[in-house]
């Protein structure tokens, strides 16, 4: 089974700032992806950045980056730069093996609420 | 492209009513996602469509019906509405590559209370 941990309930981040959100997944499968995603306060669901278990390289989408580290199980969203309209919560999410039941069934955290400040 | 819709956007129910929460995309993505939102937490899969007329469960199906009669609309139905089912239901669609990096999109989400 999968599951994805994310142990910062909320964060605050001064703008301008850098800021990591923290995710640890577990699974025993060789081969999975990994999502972030924003949901604002009026609740649609963002996509923000997308890393295979195989990519060699961290993946990244503007201001967000991915911090994968494989033998940590770990999974980090890093926003640069942060930006009063990034306050939301923001959710870690793992899909299974391609070409499987698990492929594409997406497991969440339980989010963590980030708060950027002037 | 009007991408995901959900319609009603707010329903209160009561216990034992039943009701169907409309889900459409024109995307033509072939896969189809009904999940809950319950307050502070993250999204649970109830109900997945790989295309039309295939269906399957996700973590938390019971209590819930769908079907996916055309490729644009996967309809989620509550038959014996309970308070349990209180929550923020969001349907997602998806155009399955082999990169695997397909992203799900979203609808705005329906808000449902069962009183």
């Amino acid at each position: 089974a999968q599951k994805i941990t994310q142990t910062q309930p909320g964060m605050f981040v001064q703008e301008k700032e850098a800021v990591t959100l923290d995710c640890t997944y577990d699974t025993s499968d060789q081969s999975y992806g990994l999502f972030w995603y924003k949901q604002p306060s009026s609740g649609e669901m963002i996509f923000l950045i997308y890393q295979g278990s195989y990519d060699e390289q961290n993946a990244t989408e503007g201001r967000y980056s991915l911090n994968f580290q494989k033998a940590r199980k770990s999974a980090n969203l890093v926003i640069s730069a942060s930006q009063l309209g990034d306050s939301a919560m923001y959710f870690c999410a793992m899909r299974g093996p391609l070409n499987t039941g698990t492929a594409s069934k997406l497991t969440f955290g339980t989010g963590t609420r980030l708060q950027v400040t002037l | 492209n009007a991408g995901v819709t959900q319609t009603p956007k707010f329903r209160i129910l009561k216990i034992g009513q039943s009701m169907t929460l409309q889900c459409t995309q024109d995307m033509n993505h072939n896969y189809m996602y009904w999940y809950r939102q319950d307050p502070g937490m993250g999204l649970k899969l109830i109900y997945y469509s790989v295309g039309a007329g295939i269906t399957d469960k996700g973590e938390v199906p019971n209590g819930y019906n769908v079907s996916r009669s055309t490729t644009e609309d996967f309809p989620l139905r509550l038959e014996l509405a309970a308070p349990s089912q209180t929550s923020v239901y969001f349907c997602a669609s998806s155009y399955t590559r082999t990169s695997g990096g397909e992203t799900q999109y979203f609808g705005p989400g329906t808000r449902l209370l069962v009183l």
